[in-house]
Protein backbone atom coordinates (compact mmCIF):
# COMPACT_ATOMS: atom_id res chain seq x y z
CA UNK A 1 0.00 0.00 0.00
CA UNK A 2 0.91 3.78 -0.18
CA UNK A 3 3.20 4.97 2.19
CA UNK A 4 2.89 8.50 4.08
CA UNK A 5 6.04 9.46 6.26
CA UNK A 6 5.41 11.83 9.23
CA UNK A 7 8.19 14.44 11.12
CA UNK A 8 9.42 14.48 13.43
CA UNK A 9 7.40 11.71 15.50
CA UNK A 10 7.81 13.68 18.66
CA UNK A 11 9.08 17.12 19.50
CA UNK A 12 8.97 18.34 22.91
CA UNK A 13 8.49 22.66 22.94
CA UNK A 14 8.67 25.34 25.19
CA UNK A 15 5.47 27.63 25.68
CA UNK A 16 5.24 30.24 22.79
CA UNK A 17 7.85 29.08 20.82
CA UNK A 18 6.57 27.52 16.99
CA UNK A 19 6.43 23.99 15.89
CA UNK A 20 6.57 22.76 12.05
CA UNK A 21 5.03 19.15 11.34
CA UNK A 22 6.29 17.63 7.71
CA UNK A 23 3.60 15.09 6.34
CA UNK A 24 5.22 13.14 2.95
CA UNK A 25 3.49 10.84 0.28
CA UNK A 26 6.59 9.00 -0.66
CA UNK A 27 5.10 6.47 -3.41
CA UNK A 28 2.19 8.74 -4.68
CA UNK A 29 1.23 11.84 -5.50
CA UNK A 30 -1.68 13.74 -2.82
CA UNK A 31 -3.73 16.19 -4.53
CA UNK A 32 -5.47 16.14 -0.87
CA UNK A 33 -3.93 15.80 2.06
CA UNK A 34 -5.79 15.93 5.97
CA UNK A 35 -4.71 16.91 9.07
CA UNK A 36 -6.06 15.76 12.69
CA UNK A 37 -6.06 15.82 16.48
CA UNK A 38 -6.29 12.92 18.52
CA UNK A 39 -6.71 12.80 22.49
CA UNK A 40 -5.81 9.58 24.36
CA UNK A 41 -8.70 7.13 23.38
CA UNK A 42 -10.51 9.23 21.41
CA UNK A 43 -11.52 9.60 17.96
CA UNK A 44 -9.97 11.96 15.01
CA UNK A 45 -10.87 14.93 15.10
CA UNK A 46 -10.28 16.62 11.52
CA UNK A 47 -8.48 20.11 11.55
CA UNK A 48 -8.12 20.72 8.28
CA UNK A 49 -8.09 19.92 4.83
CA UNK A 50 -4.62 20.50 2.54
CA UNK A 51 -5.13 20.70 -1.14
CA UNK A 52 -1.97 21.19 -3.43
CA UNK A 53 -1.66 24.97 -4.20
CA UNK A 54 -4.43 26.39 -2.70
CA UNK A 55 -5.44 27.99 0.89
CA UNK A 56 -6.41 25.02 3.25
CA UNK A 57 -10.05 24.31 4.77
CA UNK A 58 -10.22 24.76 8.07
CA UNK A 59 -12.61 23.00 10.41
CA UNK A 60 -15.03 24.72 12.68
CA UNK A 61 -13.14 26.56 15.77
CA UNK A 62 -9.34 25.35 14.68
CA UNK A 63 -7.63 28.79 14.75
CA UNK A 64 -6.16 29.45 10.82
CA UNK A 65 -3.53 31.72 12.09
CA UNK A 66 -2.54 29.40 14.78
CA UNK A 67 -1.96 25.98 12.77
CA UNK A 68 -0.90 26.93 9.84
CA UNK A 69 -0.80 24.87 6.91
CA UNK A 70 1.04 25.00 3.62
CA UNK A 71 0.78 22.27 0.66
CA UNK A 72 3.40 23.39 -2.01
CA UNK A 73 3.34 20.04 -3.63
CA UNK A 74 1.87 17.45 -4.52
CA UNK A 75 3.87 14.79 -1.84
CA UNK A 76 4.09 17.77 1.26
CA UNK A 77 2.31 19.00 3.45
CA UNK A 78 3.50 20.83 6.72
CA UNK A 79 1.59 21.87 9.83
CA UNK A 80 2.86 24.83 11.57
CA UNK A 81 1.85 25.40 14.95
CA UNK A 82 2.69 28.87 16.17
CA UNK A 83 2.69 30.44 19.30
CA UNK A 84 2.08 27.13 21.24
CA UNK A 85 0.69 26.76 24.60
CA UNK A 86 0.52 23.37 26.81
CA UNK A 87 -3.21 23.05 25.68
CA UNK A 88 -1.75 22.57 21.93
CA UNK A 89 -0.69 19.60 23.40
CA UNK A 90 -1.70 16.58 21.66
CA UNK A 91 -1.20 13.71 18.85
CA UNK A 92 -1.44 15.50 15.38
CA UNK A 93 -2.02 13.01 12.45
CA UNK A 94 -1.61 13.84 8.66
CA UNK A 95 -3.40 11.47 5.65
CA UNK A 96 -3.14 11.96 2.15
CA UNK A 97 -5.91 10.78 0.17
CA UNK A 98 -5.35 7.97 -3.06
CA UNK A 99 -8.30 8.31 -4.95
CA UNK A 100 -11.66 9.27 -4.04
CA UNK A 101 -12.25 7.53 -0.67
CA UNK A 102 -8.90 6.04 0.57
CA UNK A 103 -7.17 7.54 3.40
CA UNK A 104 -3.48 7.12 3.89
CA UNK A 105 -2.12 8.17 7.53
CA UNK A 106 1.00 8.91 8.92
CA UNK A 107 2.39 7.69 12.03
CA UNK A 108 1.50 10.70 13.83
CA UNK A 109 3.36 13.17 15.78
CA UNK A 110 3.69 13.73 19.54
CA UNK A 111 3.28 17.01 20.48
CA UNK A 112 3.86 18.21 24.36
CA UNK A 113 4.65 21.67 25.23
CA UNK A 114 5.84 22.32 28.90
CA UNK B 1 -25.52 17.44 11.42
CA UNK B 2 -23.35 14.86 11.19
CA UNK B 3 -23.30 11.66 13.61
CA UNK B 4 -22.03 8.61 13.97
CA UNK B 5 -22.22 5.97 16.73
CA UNK B 6 -20.22 2.68 17.99
CA UNK B 7 -20.23 0.76 20.53
CA UNK B 8 -17.27 1.93 22.81
CA UNK B 9 -15.96 -1.52 23.49
CA UNK B 10 -16.16 -5.24 22.60
CA UNK B 11 -14.57 -7.86 24.31
CA UNK B 12 -14.33 -11.18 21.82
CA UNK B 13 -12.14 -14.56 22.07
CA UNK B 14 -9.44 -15.66 19.75
CA UNK B 15 -11.37 -18.01 17.18
CA UNK B 16 -14.68 -16.05 17.42
CA UNK B 17 -16.67 -13.78 14.73
CA UNK B 18 -17.30 -10.52 16.17
CA UNK B 19 -19.28 -7.80 14.92
CA UNK B 20 -18.69 -3.78 15.30
CA UNK B 21 -22.06 -1.75 14.22
CA UNK B 22 -21.83 1.58 12.79
CA UNK B 23 -25.26 3.73 13.10
CA UNK B 24 -25.59 7.41 11.96
CA UNK B 25 -27.88 10.22 11.56
CA UNK B 26 -27.11 12.04 8.78
CA UNK B 27 -27.57 11.46 4.47
CA UNK B 28 -26.44 12.33 1.17
CA UNK B 29 -23.00 10.88 1.86
CA UNK B 30 -20.70 9.10 -0.72
CA UNK B 31 -19.53 6.15 1.35
CA UNK B 32 -18.84 4.31 4.75
CA UNK B 33 -15.22 3.23 5.29
CA UNK B 34 -13.39 1.28 8.03
CA UNK B 35 -10.32 1.79 9.46
CA UNK B 36 -8.34 0.45 12.05
CA UNK B 37 -5.70 1.31 14.51
CA UNK B 38 -3.72 0.09 17.04
CA UNK B 39 -2.35 2.10 20.14
CA UNK B 40 -0.10 4.22 19.37
CA UNK B 41 -0.19 3.14 15.60
CA UNK B 42 -1.69 5.65 12.46
CA UNK B 43 -5.00 4.20 11.19
CA UNK B 44 -5.12 1.93 8.77
CA UNK B 45 -7.66 1.68 5.70
CA UNK B 46 -9.86 -1.69 5.72
CA UNK B 47 -12.64 -1.25 3.62
CA UNK B 48 -15.39 1.15 2.13
CA UNK B 49 -18.91 1.32 0.78
CA UNK B 50 -19.95 3.16 -1.80
CA UNK B 51 -22.93 0.85 -2.16
CA UNK B 52 -25.40 -0.71 -0.23
CA UNK B 53 -24.22 -4.49 0.75
CA UNK B 54 -21.20 -6.76 2.00
CA UNK B 55 -17.83 -6.28 0.83
CA UNK B 56 -15.89 -8.93 1.54
CA UNK B 57 -11.65 -8.59 2.37
CA UNK B 58 -9.92 -12.04 3.54
CA UNK B 59 -11.28 -12.34 6.97
CA UNK B 60 -13.11 -8.54 7.04
CA UNK B 61 -16.17 -8.11 5.55
CA UNK B 62 -18.04 -4.44 5.70
CA UNK B 63 -21.73 -4.20 5.14
CA UNK B 64 -24.00 -0.68 4.40
CA UNK B 65 -27.18 -0.17 4.59
CA UNK B 66 -28.70 3.25 3.95
CA UNK B 67 -32.47 2.43 4.44
CA UNK B 68 -31.74 1.28 8.09
CA UNK B 69 -29.17 3.79 8.55
CA UNK B 70 -26.37 1.77 9.83
CA UNK B 71 -23.39 -0.63 8.65
CA UNK B 72 -21.12 -2.93 10.28
CA UNK B 73 -17.53 -4.38 10.35
CA UNK B 74 -17.50 -8.17 10.71
CA UNK B 75 -14.19 -9.74 11.73
CA UNK B 76 -14.09 -13.37 11.17
CA UNK B 77 -11.52 -15.84 13.10
CA UNK B 78 -10.27 -13.58 15.12
CA UNK B 79 -6.87 -13.39 16.09
CA UNK B 80 -5.07 -11.89 19.17
CA UNK B 81 -3.38 -9.23 16.76
CA UNK B 82 -7.01 -7.53 16.05
CA UNK B 83 -6.81 -6.15 19.59
CA UNK B 84 -6.84 -2.69 18.24
CA UNK B 85 -9.73 0.34 17.80
CA UNK B 86 -11.97 -0.04 14.92
CA UNK B 87 -13.17 3.72 13.74
CA UNK B 88 -16.34 4.45 10.88
CA UNK B 89 -16.04 6.94 8.83
CA UNK B 90 -18.60 8.66 6.06
CA UNK B 91 -17.69 11.28 3.33
CA UNK B 92 -18.80 13.79 1.74
CA UNK B 93 -16.66 14.04 -1.28
CA UNK B 94 -13.75 15.16 0.42
CA UNK B 95 -15.45 15.65 4.00
CA UNK B 96 -14.23 13.15 6.48
CA UNK B 97 -16.49 12.33 9.54
CA UNK B 98 -15.00 9.71 11.84
CA UNK B 99 -16.97 7.96 14.30
CA UNK B 100 -16.12 7.57 18.12
CA UNK B 101 -14.53 4.41 17.49
CA UNK B 102 -14.65 0.65 18.89
CA UNK B 103 -12.23 -0.57 21.21
CA UNK B 104 -11.96 -4.76 20.83
CA UNK B 105 -9.92 -7.04 23.08
CA UNK B 106 -9.42 -10.08 21.78
CA UNK B 107 -8.73 -13.07 24.86
CA UNK B 108 -7.17 -15.99 24.45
Amino acid sequence: GAVVSQHPSWVICKSGTSVKIECRSLDFQATTMFWYRQFPKQSLMLMATSNEGSKATYEQGVEKDKFLINHASLTLSTLTVTSAHPEDSSFYICSALAGSYEQYFGPGTRLTVT
Amino acid sequence: GQSLEQPSEVTAVEGAIVQINCTYQTSGFYGLSWYQQHDGGAPTFLSYNGLDGLEETGRFSSFLSRSDSYGYLLLQELQMKDSASYFCAVNYGQNFVFGPGTRLSVLP
